[in-house]
């Protein structure tokens, strides 16, 4: 069963538009969230971090809400690049230390075109 | 700085072949380490964690096994592999404290065939 869904599964936007990318889950607990940045075949790269109720950070043009109630997070980003063509994967720790798991969701692809 | 190294970058196996797949972190003592897995299309599933030498627990085992012989290193392996362990493997650490950021691994894409 899959315990974390974003949505949308792709999105294409201009270079210079902003965008949001949603996360729901049904972990529990829910420790915390995280947002990773994936480009294809690569490695995973940590955006932002978000831990309490309400929690709200912001990375350069990367920006993200978490909403523990409704087990909602969002990531905006703003001003679109071309090097922002990924897929961006929302995370939720059901513990802080190791010997947690993480649970990752199948991931938004976002295109950014010229 | 801290670096993780994967290697190798990519491999194409046989099924029943034996795989040994390796990760060294560097800079860092007393890592958290991780595997994590993701089938072509799919989503990521974490397989290992050990949180210091020689203790490795596994969260989801696929048929592969792993080790941590150095604190620096480890290593995910396997005598016969299958066609369902083809995929993308991707190591991770973390300082252990809570929250702490994970630093990822640039992967192992593996075809068996």
């Amino acid at each position: 069963k899959t315990q974390v869904e974003q949505s949308p599964q792709s999105l294409v936007v201009r270079q210079g538009e902003n965008c949001v990318l949603q996360c729901n889950y049904s972990v529990t607990p829910d420790n915390h969230l995280r947002w990773f940045k994936q480009d294809t075949g690569k490695g995973l790269v940590s955006l932002t971090v978000l831990v309490h109720e309400n929690d709200k950070t912001s990375n350069g043009r990367y920006s993200a809400t978490l909403d523990k109630d409704a087990k909602h997070s969002t990531l905006h980003i703003t001003a679109t690049l071309l090097d922002d063509t990924a897929t961006y994967i929302c995370v939720v720790g059901d513990r802080g230390s190791a010997l947690g798991r993480l649970h990752f969701g199948a991931g938004t692809q976002l295109i950014v075109i010229p | 700085a801290q670096t993780i190294h994967q290697w190798p970058v990519a491999e194409i196996k046989a099924v029943g072949s034996p795989l040994s797949l390796g990760c060294t972190i560097k800079g860092k003592s007393s890592p958290n380490l991780y595997w994590y897995w993701q089938a072509t299309g799919g989503t990521l599933q974490q397989l290992f964690y050990s949180i210091t030498v020689g203790q490795v627990e596994s969260v989801v085992q696929l048929n592969l096994s792993a080790s941590r012989p150095k604190d620096d290193q480890f290593i995910l392996s396997t005598e016969k592999l299958l066609l369902s362990h083809s995929g993308f493997y991707l190591c991770a650490w973390s300082p252990g404290q809570a929250n702490s950021d994970y630093t990822f691994g640039s992967g192992t894409r593996l075809l068996v065939i």
